[in-house]
């Protein structure tokens, strides 16, 4: 069984840039959610994508959109890249339709935003 | 809105004995899920444990072992027999009872070091 992957590892963006991080969610989970976590603090939720539909979402703008894929992979996009964004981000993938189900995540794509 | 607070931002222990992290939360819910995960330096974070709030039996898994207290809002995790590889930050987090939609509400972070 594959776990959760996230690619690239690391990345350095300027101020006013797009970026686009990449998930694939563990075998037979069509869950994922994203998480943002700064230097030094806990994850922050920024959204979760259930069957290829944005279902639920943090306090975070508009700037940062996703998609999800038939297969179940995903993407996080953020646009107009600003020095606050620098962060850790996090996917995690989860089993479909209950409650509670445990979030099992990705080693996670370093931001640092110049 | 639900909140978590891990008021120990660092912690250590040293091998083989028993260290305790605390957590308390903020809810109005009466059914949801309790979590503790682990982040080592490699960043990945990694289930340790998960309670349900309908059950009244604290969860274990093996030398983690859960203190839930549903009336007081509290969470913590007892680590025994602590091993060199426990080093890591330590979350609680938070989810609500809901169907299609789990995202989780995590605290600050609890740094653990155990020392040989």
């Amino acid at each position: 069984e594959t776990g959760v992957t996230q690619s690239p590892t690391h990345l350095i963006k300027t101020r006013g840039q797009q970026v686009t991080l990449r998930c694939s969610s563990q075998s037979g989970h069509n869950t994922v959610s994203w998480y943002q976590q700064a230097l030094g603090q806990g994850p922050q939720f920024i959204f979760q994508y259930y069957r290829e539909e944005e279902n639920g979402r943090g306090n975070f703008p508009p700037r940062f959109s996703g998609l999800q894929f038939p297969n179940y992979s995903s993407e996080l996009n953020v646009n107009a890249l600003e020095l606050d964004d620098s962060a850790l981000y996090l996917c995690a993938s989860s089993l479909p339709g209950l409650a509670g189900e445990t979030q099992y995540f990705g080693p996670g794509t370093r931001l640092l935003v110049l | 809105a639900q909140t978590v607070t891990q008021s120990q931002p660092e912690m250590s222990v040293q091998e083989a004995e028993t260290v305790t992290l605390s957590c308390t939360y903020d809810t109005s819910e009466s059914n949801y899920y309790l979590f503790w995960y682990k982040q080592p330096p490699s960043r990945q974070m990694i289930l340790v444990i998960r309670q349900e709030a309908y059950k009244q039996q604290n969860a274990t898994e093996n030398r983690f072992s859960v203190n839930f207290q549903k009336a007081a809002k509290s969470f913590s995790l007892k680590i025994s027999d602590s091993q060199l590889g426990d080093t890591a930050m330590y979350f609680c987090a938070f989810m609500k009872h809901l169907y299609n939609n789990n995202d989780m509400r995590f605290g600050a972070g609890t740094r653990l070091t155990v020392k040989p």
